[in-house]
């Protein structure tokens, strides 16, 4: 257990349907993160937020929604996405973004049909 | 444009030999610099750091090495163990990004018996 639990951990899509990730971290931190792996590419950040407002939004298209609700739970909405969009979404929490790091969930797996 | 890059897609080594993966980066704005080990099927963990102040960084058999003018790190781990097969994400951050990590591709490192 990493103290970041994301759920599902696998999820098939087709591209007219609406689905949502969750994070949940129990450690306390004050800043989450969504980053993007797809095969042979670098970790691409996605969102960020700190103390619950988001303070990132890398150029992200509108059919993936963030929401933070509170500083332990971030979710990410899914809506007619793409088949491109396929890939292991990761999610992130850090104290104060700081030099510790992040401490990793172990990701929701999508494929989009 | 990749401000982060590991250039070695994968690299195989010898069970007890010396494993050295590496890492560029272009912004020399990063003051910070993570290496993150990812095992399939789980998030990436943290592993090792190094602040631009320093050139080294040991940590039992792992030791980061910075060299700033070259905008070059590299991850030693000796001896390579068959559980230390994994990729190695490099990561960078800087003060002025509220700590937010870049990451590189990724190196696929496997150590054989």
């Amino acid at each position: 257990e990493t103290g970041v639990t994301q759920t599902p951990r696998h999820l098939v899509m087709g591209m007219t349907n609406k689905k949502s990730l969750k994070c949940e971290q129990h450690l306390g931190h004050n800043a989450m993160y969504w980053y993007k792996q797809s095969a042979k590419k670098p970790l691409e950040l996605m969102f960020v937020y700190s103390l619950e407002e988001r303070v990132e939004n890398n150029s992200v298209p509108s059919r993936f929604s963030p929401e933070c609700p509170n500083s332990s739970h971030l979710f990410l909405h899914l809506h007619t996405l793409q088949p491109e969009d396929s890939a292991l979404y990761l999610c992130a929490s850090s104290q104060d973004a700081g030099n510790y790091g992040y401490t990793f969930g172990s990701g929701t797996r999508l494929t989009v049909v | 444009d990749q401000q982060v890059k590991q250039n070695s897609p994968s690299l195989s080594v010898q069970e007890g030999r010396i494993s050295i993966l590496n890492c560029d980066y272009t912004n020399s704005m990063f003051d910070y610099f993570l290496w993150y080990k990812k095992y399939p099927a789980e998030g990436p963990t943290f592993l090792i750091s190094i602040s631009s102040i320093k050139d080294k960084n040991e940590d039992g058999r792992f030791t980061v090495f910075l060299n700033k003018s070259a905008k070059h790190l590299s991850l030693h781990i000796v001896p390579s163990q068959p559980g230390d097969s994994a990729v190695y994400f490099c990561a960078a951050s800087s003060s002025g990004s509220a700590r937010q990590l870049t990451f590189g591709s990724g190196t696929q490192l496997t150590v054989l018996p």
